[in-house]
């Protein structure tokens, strides 16, 4: 069973840019989540995606965007990067929209100059 | 909007001892999970325990259990014969068990768990 896995692990942009992260769910799982994590705090939900449709979002700006593909693999992308941007972005794996259990990957490290 | 409040940042244990992690919550839905995430240096978030608000019976996995009191709203984690590698942060986190279209999961701040041998 292949679990949740992120790309890039780490990545460094300067204000203003534009940044995609990827996602590919665990074997099974046809739903993605995505949360923003800062330095010293819990994740925070930015929105999933279900049978490439968004499902639900937090409160985070359009700026936010998401995709979600066939194969159930999702990205997110963040336009004109803010300092406050910077973070451990965390994708999280699941099947079907209930209560079932996420699955996380190890994350994206993202810093903003 | 539901909220989770750990209120200890920090916390250690001799190893084989046994420590208590704190958690509350703050809902008006009835129907609920609870969960306890571990996530190590190595940032994956990895799922201890899960708790569902409408069973009695206090979830239990292996050395890990939970005293759940849902009219207190305190979803409390205890880590028997503590070990090295249980070092981590702790999360608590919140979903609702309702229907509708937002399954997401709301974290609290963590509770860092150092291991002392």
């Amino acid at each position: 069973e292949t679990g949740v896995t992120q790309s890039p692990t780490h990545l460094i942009k300067t204000r203003g840019q534009q940044v995609t992260l990827r996602c590919s769910s665990q074997s099974g799982h046809n739903t993605v989540s995505w949360y923003q994590q800062a330095l010293g705090q819990g994740p925070q939900f930015i929105f999933q995606y279900y049978r490439e449709e968004e499902n639900g979002r937090g409160n985070f700006p359009p700026r936010f965007s998401g995709l979600q593909f066939p194969n159930y693999s999702s990205e997110l992308n963040v336009n004109a990067l803010e300092l406050d941007d910077s973070a451990l972005y965390l994708c999280a794996s699941s099947f079907g929209t209930g209560p079932g259990p996420q699955h996380f990957g190890d994350g994206t490290r993202l810093s903003i100059l | 909007a539901q909220t989770v409040t750990q209120s200890q940042p920090e916390m250690s244990v001799q190893e084989a001892e046994t420590v208590t992690l704190s958690c509350t919550y703050d809902t008006s839905e009835s129907d609920y999970y609870l969960f306890w995430y571990k996530q190590p240096p190595s940032r994956q978030m990895i799922l201890v325990i899960r708790q569902e608000a409408y069973k009695q019976q206090n979830a239990t996995e292996n050395r890990f259990s939970v005293n759940f009191q849902k009219a207190a709203k305190s979803f409390s984690l205890k880590i028997s014969d503590s070990q090295l590698g249980d070092a981590a942060m702790y999360f608590c986190a919140y979903r609702s068990g309702g229907g509708g279209s937002n399954y997401k999961l709301t974290f609290g701040k963590g509770t860092l768990l150092t291991v002392n041998p």
